[in-house]
């Protein structure tokens, strides 16, 4: 079975900061891809970055960053220079099959 | 480039009553998935459609069925609606099946409450 734990139900953050959302995994695969995925009030979920599990070098997109620990099954999201259109429900995903697993997400409050 | 289309917005049904979700998936895309997100949870799987198969369910009862369309287009009916249905019904469209080696693109939902 396959869980993904994100810990921080919400966080907040000045603008112009930087902040960090936490995500563990628990997988028994060897090949998978992880994912942030960012969800609005509009409710479109949004692709924000993307990791391969067999690469090493951390993926970065812009201003979003992410610190993956394979072995310690760990895949957290950095934002830096925070925005008020950064304000949205932040979920972690992981896909080894198929399906995406998603954990029930962190939201996120960026503040003027 | 057209995105992934979900439709109706809402939608309010009673106990007991079928629904059907409408999905047209993103052009170039063949893999339509469908997700069930009930309020303040993360999405879950219900199933995935390639070329007009079902290529993998999830932990969901028969009354949840699908079909998808030579155009990939695809449908998610429920039978026998019961209160916990109520949630936001998410559809995501991919180029291929198949690890996250292809991006999963999401529309923006059918909000289904049950009365």
């Amino acid at each position: 079975a396959q869980t993904v734990t994100q810990s921080q139900p919400e966080m907040s953050v000045q603008e112009a900061e930087t902040v960090t959302l936490s995500c563990t995994y628990d997988t028994s695969e060897n090949n998978y891809y992880l994912f942030w995925y960012k969800q609005p009030p509009s409710r479109q979920m949004i692709l924000v970055i993307r990791q391969e599990a067999y690469k090493q070098q951390n993926a970065t997109e812009n201003r979003f960053s992410v610190n993956f620990q394979k072995a310690a099954k760990s895949f957290s999201l950095k934002i830096s220079d925070s925005q008020l259109g950064d304000t949205a429900m932040y979920f972690c995903a992981l896909n080894s099959g198929y399906a995406l697993n998603f954990g029930k997400g962190t939201s996120l409050l960026v503040t003027p | 480039e057209t995105g992934v289309t979900q439709s109706p917005t809402h939608l309010i049904k009673t106990r007991g009553q079928q629904v059907t979700l409408r999905c047209s998936s993103q052009s170039g895309h063949n893999t339509v998935s469908w997700y069930q997100q009930a309020l303040g949870q993360g999405p879950q799987f219900i199933f995935q459609y390639y070329r007009e198969e079902e290529n993998g369910r999830g932990n969901f009862p028969p009354r949840f069925s699908g079909l998808q369309f030579p155009n990939y287009s695809s449908e998610l009916n429920v039978n026998a609606l019961e209160l916990d249905d109520s949630a936001l019904y998410l559809c995501a469209s991919s180029r291929e099946p198949g690890q996250g080696i292809y991006e999963q693109y999401f529309g923006p939902g059918t909000r289904l409450t049950v009365t």
